[in-house]
Parts: C-alpha cells; structure tokens; sequence
C-alpha cells in the first residue's frame, strides 16, 4: 500500500512569492492534516481537512490556506512568503478523526524562502 | 507556556540500555501520540493512546490520565534508535506538540 506522497520535496522561493504543496493521502484515508516544523518553534499544527472541508485549524495567519479534493489529495498554499516560513511541512493522512487515529506521516516539503 | 512538555530534552545512553522519556500534558486530551522522527525529517507514528499501556517490540508506551502523564521506554536500546521522540496530545479541534526528546545510543 502507497504511503503519504508529498510533492515537491524541496523547493526555494523569494520573499513575497507564493507557494503550493501537495499532499497525497494513503487510500482510504479521509483526513489529510498539515504541519510546520522549524528549529525555533518545533512542530505546529496548521490545519486539517475531511471530506473536503476545513475541520481544525492552528494558530497560523491568513496567509497559510488550504484545501482538499474530492480524491482526498491535498494542497495548502502559502502567499506573500516571509523569511520566517522557511520550514519544513508535513502533512499525515489517517482513516477518521484528527487524534483519534494513527497518523502516518508524509517525508515532507522543505520550503527555504530567500 | 507550552501545553505538551517533554523530559529529558537529550539522552545519551549506551547499547542496551533500558531508555525512559517522559511527557506531562497540561489540557484534557482525546489521545497521546508517541512519534519518531529520524535525521533527514519523516516522522513516524509509534503509538496513539487513550488509557493504560501498549506494547511495540521493544517499545512500551504508558498513560496516566488523572496525573496527565506519559512515558515511553525503550528496552535494550540499539544504536538504530537514535532519533527525536515527540509527544503530542489531541483535545477537541487541537493538536499539540512537545518539543522533542534527542536520544543518540552509543554502541
């Protein structure tokens, strides 16, 4: 079985530019989550999306968004890159409810922003 | 003040060596995830509990809900552990995290 596929693995983007990652749930799997990792701050929840819909989210400005498809698959988006959103971002799939089941964990987008 | 707190924040120990780290928790929780992430960023997920005790090969993972306390030992520690371990807890549309556990285990 396919696990969590996230896309691209790296990439570099200047201040002020947007970016968009994707996540690609294991089969089955309805709830699509994100997360922020950076030295400073540890891991941080972002947000979390069920059968297309926004569930959760964390504390993250208005420019951290996200979405979810019809095939579960999952983008989020961020606009007017800061210098302090270089991190890498994961994103876990898992059968039901955020917390209440097992997630796995996708090898994640490292994201430098210049 | 964090609501997931981790001890101790690095661990050495040596090859076989039965390992203990600790996580308190500050809220009511839905669930305890016990996560490992090794160089290089993936994370995996080693346990989810509610209650009592599991078991994983040589990975055992506890939770007291009323002292809101978790442990996760690890018996006869092997140098392929060396990784962060990361607490985190699920209350209502929230997820938390600890700051990480470092264990290096020296052959």
């Amino acid at each position: 079985k396919a696990g969590v596929t996230q896309t691209p693995r790296y990439l570099i983007k200047t201040r002020g530019q947007q970016v968009t990652l994707s996540c690609s749930p294991i089969s089955g799997h309805r709830s699509v989550s994100w997360y922020q990792q950076t030295p400073g701050q540890g891991l941080q929840f972002l947000f979390e999306y069920f059968s297309e819909t926004q569930r959760n989210k964390g504390n993250f400005p208005g420019r951290f968004s996200g979405r979810q498809f019809s095939n579960s698959r999952s983008e989020m988006n961020v606009s007017t890159l800061e210098l302090g959103d270089s991190a890498l971002y994961l994103c876990a799939s898992s059968l039901d409810t955020l917390g209440a089941n097992v997630l796995t964990f996708g090898a994640g987008s490292r994201l430098t922003v210049l | 003040k964090n609501e997931v707190e981790q001890s101790p924040q690095n661990l050495t120990a040596q090859e076989g060596e039965f390992i203990t780290i600790n996580c308190s928790y500050s809220v009511g929780i839905s669930a305890l995830h016990w996560l490992q992430q090794h160089p290089g960023g993936g994370i995996v997920s080693l346990f989810m509990l509610s209650s009592g005790k599991k078991k994983h090969g040589r990975l055992i993972a506890t939770i007291n809900i009323q002292e809101k306390h978790s442990s996760l030992h690890i018996t006869a520690s092997h140098p392929r552990d060396s990784a962060v371990y990361i607490c985190a807890v699920s209350r209502g549309n929230q997820f938390y995290f600890g700051t990480g556990t470092s264990l290096t285990v020296i052959p």
